[in-house]
């Protein structure tokens, strides 16, 4: 069975740190796909990045940057100068390679950014 | 220009009641779910569709019944709301090939059962 742990509830930094959400997946498929989702308090949810389980090179976007490692089954999502718009709940996401996605979602991170 | 819209985005309703959330996709997709959103921000899904047929369903209630009438649409009726119905139900799709596991969300419907 497919798990994703994001042990922390909640997370508090003033504006301009950096911080990193902590997400470990555990699966059985040699095939998968790891997400990042974003649901700012609008409600809705924002797709962020999607990686294959073949693919462990770290990526960066802008002030975003996620480091896959699978020896730990870790995929964190690191905020750098975090902004108040930053303020979201953020969803770590695992999905087996198959005819269509079962997205196993985490329980979240409240992210909050303050002045 | 909604790429997945969902309607109502709120819905109040007593127990014992039915009520459906419409779904539409116009992005070309050919597989939609229905995920459900706690009290407590935990997702989980519920249904999947692939080109108007079920392919996942996850242990739900038959109270609740999705219908596809065509791959761009798919509705989810809930029969006799109980308390326990209230969440916010989130609509989605995605398309097969490189990109099938990148799902795009609705905006959410939130249900209160009162």
């Amino acid at each position: 069975a497919q798990k994703v742990t994001q042990a922390q509830t909640e997370i508090s930094v003033v504006e301009k740190e950096d911080v990193t959400l902590d997400c470990v997946y555990e699966t059985r498929d040699t095939t998968y796909y790891l997400f990042w989702y974003k649901q700012p308090p609008s409600g809705e949810l924002v797709f962020l990045i999607r990686r294959n389980s073949f693919d462990e090179q770290n990526e960066i976007s802008g002030r975003y940057s996620w480091n896959f490692q699978k020896s730990t089954s870790s995929f964190n999502f690191t905020i750098t100068a975090s902004q108040v718009v930053d303020s979201a709940v953020y969803f770590c996401a695992l999905s087996e390679a198959g005819t269509a996605s079962k997205l196993t979602f985490g329980t979240g991170t409240r992210l909050q950014v303050t002045l | 220009d909604t790429a997945v819209s969902q309607t109502p985005k709120y819905l109040v309703t007593q127990m014992g009641n039915d009520k459906s959330i419409k779904c539409e996709q116009n992005l070309g997709h050919d597989t939609m779910y229905w995920y459900k959103q706690d009290s407590k921000k935990f997702l989980k899904i519920m249904f999947s569709y692939n080109n108007k047929e079920l392919i996942i369903n996850e242990t739900v209630p038959n109270r609740f019944s999705p219908k596809s009438p065509d791959k761009a649409h798919l509705n989810l009726h809930i029969n006799s709301l109980e308390l326990g119905d209230s969440a916010v139900y989130f609509c989605a799709s995605s398309q097969k090939g490189s990109n099938r596991e990148k799902l795009f969300f609705g905006s959410g419907t939130q249900l209160s059962v009162l």
